[in-house]
């Protein structure tokens, strides 16, 4: 079965400050991973995606991620934070099997930018 | 942006009466979800659809049913809603179930 862990439900940065939220997956094979991004009172946006293709992805909005298999990770970064970053990000983990490829999501992170 | 569009945004009703959420997409992609979003759990799914009269269950499915008559309109009903059950509801659309998820503006439900 598969499991998607993001480490700390808060994450604070002051603007200009490196980004880094915490993704670990848990698959038994190569998965697709995802980052979304959620604004206040919408629905979910899609950032990056890993498909095997390359192991460091770039997304939307300066963000990128890289897939490191020794880790099960999938760390989002951005090296400057900007208050637009100020949101809810989810990362989700996505493999073949029973339900074959319908993702699973992490419990989310809420980046918090300070002036 | 995906045309999804969620209906109704925001309801409140009382336990133990019937609900109906209709997500409605024009870009027939084959594949719609409904999650429900709370505090501390994330978004976890609760059906899916694969294609029309095509549904199966998600982690959450107890007390919900799904039916997917057109391929543009995906139906979300709690048949006796219960206080357990308010949330947000969002729908996700996909065209192939590997392909990244565009989701709704989702639908904030109160059952009192």
């Amino acid at each position: 079965a598969q499991s998607v862990t993001q480490l700390g439900s808060h994450v604070s940065v002051s603007e200009g400050a490196l980004v880094l939220l915490r993704c670990n997956y848990s698959s038994s094979v190569p998965p697709y991973l995802f980052w979304y991004v959620q604004y206040p009172n919408q629905g979910l946006q899609l950032l990056l995606k890993y498909t095997s293709a390359a192991t460091l992805v770039k997304g939307i909005n300066g963000f990128e991620a890289e897939f490191k298999k020794s880790e099960t990770s999938f760390h989002l970064t951005k090296p400057s934070a900007h208050m637009s970053d100020a949101a809810e990000y989810f990362c989700a983990v996505s493999v073949p099997g029973r339900g074959s490829y319908i993702p699973t999501f992490g419990r989310g992170t809420s980046l918090i930018v300070h002036p | 942006d995906a045309g999804i569009t969620q209906s109704p945004r925001h309801k409140v009703t009382e336990t133990g009466t019937p609900v109906t959420l209709r997500c409605h997409q024009t870009e027939n992609h084959r594949y719609m979800y409904w999650y429900r979003q709370d505090p501390g759990h994330g978004l976890r799914l609760i059906h899916y659809s694969y294609g029309v009269k095509d549904t199966d269950k998600g982690e959450v499915s107890d007390g919900y049913s799904v039916s997917r008559s057109k391929t543009e309109d995906f139906l979300l009903t709690l048949e006796s809603a219960t206080s357990s059950q308010t949330s947000v509801y969002f729908c996700a659309i996909s065209e192939e179930v590997d392909q990244p998820q565009h989701f709704g503006d989702g639908t904030r439900l109160s059952i009192l």
